[in-house]
C-alpha cells in the first residue's frame, strides 16, 4: 500500500512570495490533515478535511493560509504572502475514518522563508 | 484546550539499556487516545505505541511499553534493550475519540533520544 505522498520535499522562497504544497493521501482515506512543525516543536494541526469539507480550521492563519481538497482526494495548502515565521515543516496525514486512532503521515515539506 | 507537556528536551542512554521518556497531558475529555510517535531525521512520523484511555492495561509493543496513569494524567514510554536505530525525536500526542469534534492530534515539544554505543 502506497503511503501519503507530499511534494515538494524542500522549498526556499523569499518573504512576501507565495508557495503551495501538495498532498496525496492513502487511497480511500476520507480524512486529511495538515500540520505545521516549527523547528524544535511538535506538529500543530492547521486544518482537517473530511472528504472535501472542512472539519476544523481553527488554527489556520486565514489571512495568509488557504487549503482546499476539491474532489475529496488530493489537497493543496497555500501561503500568500509568506512571512519569516512560516519557516517550518508542513506535514500531511490521512486516516480511513474520522479518528485520531490511526493517522498516517507523509514525509513532509520543509519550507524556508528568507 | 488540550495540552501535552514533555519536560525532557534530551535523553541519553547506553545501547542495550532501558530508558523512560516522560509525558503529562491535560484534557477535559473522559475518553481519548494517547500516542508516542518517533520522528527520525527523515521527518517521517512513525507510530510507536498507542493507548486507549478507557483501557486500564498498559499497552506494549515488543521493546516499547507505556505507564499510563489516568488520574495523574501521565503517560511515559519505556524503551527496553535500546538499539542504535531507536535514536530519534519522540513525541507524545493526545487525540480525541471519533464521532465527536475534530480529530487532530495535540503534540508535545518532543524528547531527543540519543543512543550511545
Amino acid at each position: 500500500e502506497a503511503g501519503v505522498a507530499q511534494s515538494p520535499r524542500y522549498k526556499i522562497i523569499e518573504k512576501r512570495q507565495s508557495v503551495a504544497f501538495w498532498c496525496n493521501p492513502i487511497s480511500g482515506h476520507a480524512t486529511l490533515y495538515w500540520y505545521q512543525q516549527i523547528l524544535g516543536q511538535g506538529p500543530k494541526l492547521l486544518i482537517q478535511f473530511q472528504n472535501n469539507g472542512v472539519v476544523d480550521d481553527s488554527q489556520l492563519p486565514k489571512d495568509r493560509f488557504s487549503a482546499e481538497r476539491l474532489k475529496g482526494v488530493d489537497s493543496t495548502l497555500k501561503i500568500q504572502p509568506a512571512k519569516l515565521e512560516d519557516s517550518a515543516v508542513y506535514l500531511c496525514a490521512s486516516s480511513l475514518v474520522r479518528s485520531s486512532y490511526e493517522q498516517y503521515f507523509g514525509p513532509g515539506t520543509r519550507l524556508t522563508v528568507t | 484546550a488540550q495540552t501535552v507537556t514533555q519536560s525532557q528536551p534530551e535523553m541519553s542512554v547506553q545501547e542495550a539499556e532501558t530508558v523512560t521518556l516522560s509525558c503529562t497531558y491535560d484534557t477535559s475529555e473522559s475518553d481519548y487516545y494517547l500516542f508516542w510517535y518517533k520522528q527520525p531525521p527523515s521527518r517521517q512520523m512513525i507510530l510507536v505505541i498507542r493507548q486507549e484511555a478507557y483501557k486500564q492495561q498498559n499497552a506494549t509493543e515488543n521493546r516499547f511499553s507505556v505507564n499510563f496513569q489516568k488520574a495523574a494524567k501521565s503517560f511515559s514510554l519505556k524503551i527496553s534493550d535500546s538499539q542504535l536505530g531507536d535514536a530519534a525525536m519522540y513525541f507524545c500526542a493526545l487525540g480525541g475519540i471519533s464521532g465527536g469534534g475534530a480529530d487532530g492530534l495535540t503534540f508535545g515539544k518532543g524528547t531527543h533520544l540519543i543512543i550511545q554505543p
